[in-house]
């Protein structure tokens, strides 16, 4: 199956920092899908980009399929956006995401 | 209500025990799905029902018994489970299997 790579694994930021997170694929696809998932355990998907880029708020997604790799961007980090941020992507005839093991973000005061 | 809403947020169960986890989601979508959540470790996906009718089993052992009466309400029936069970359990839906999913809070459950 379709292997997913995040980096980096563990982020720290003081509030108001900008970030990038990535996510490789090994296979051309079909959904990518962003989640952030809160420390009370909460998945809150914040982007469906399998390709192009979009824009909510402070956050941006860019997804370059033909490169196989999504970026995240995170701008003026506030302390609520801790948390584990997850990409999750399926390929071929199967629509059934396959999750990375995240990026696990922290923005101290 | 809105959302996907999860019950009980917690559950603590003895190995021998029955206890049945619910989801229900006041989205109008047509798929729903339970995934696990180990810690250090990816979400597993567990089962998958379109229009209730299951159509995925991720090899999930017997233990764990899904029901999906209807598109809105998913069940995952659980007996004599093991400690490496414990996890978080969270259940999703999507109006489409292509599109983006909404998840639930989760289910925290702790096996003793």
């Amino acid at each position: 199956g379709i292997q997913v790579e995040q980096s980096p694994p563990d982020l720290i930021l003081q509030e108001g920092a900008n970030s990038t997170l990535r996510c490789n694929f090994s296979d051309s696809v079909n959904n990518l899908q962003w989640f952030h998932q809160n420390p009370w355990g909460q998945l809150i998907n914040l982007f469906y980009i399998p390709s192009g880029t979009k824009q909510n708020g402070r956050l941006s997604a860019t997804t370059v399929a033909t490169e196989r790799y999504s970026l995240l961007y995170i701008s003026s980090s506030q302390t609520t956006d801790s948390g584990v941020y997850f990409c999750a992507v399926s390929s071929g005839g199967s629509y059934i995401p396959t999750f990375g093991r995240g990026t696990s973000l922290i923005v101290h005061p | 209500e809105t959302g996907v809403t999860q019950t009980p947020r917690h559950l603590v169960m003895g190995m021998t025990n029955k206890k049945s986890l619910k989801c229900e989601q006041h989205l109008g979508h047509n798929a729903m799905y339970w995934y696990k959540q180990s810690a250090k470790k990816p979400l597993e996906l567990m089962f998958v029902y379109n229009f209730k009718e299951q159509t995925e089993n991720n090899s999930v052992p017997s233990r764990f018994s899904p029901e999906c009466p209807n598109s809105s309400h998913l069940f995952l029936h659980l007996h004599t489970l093991q400690p490496e069970d414990s996890a978080l359990y969270l259940c999703a839906s999507s109006q489409d299997r292509r599109l983006s999913y909404t998840f639930g809070s989760g289910t925290r459950l702790t096996v003793v």
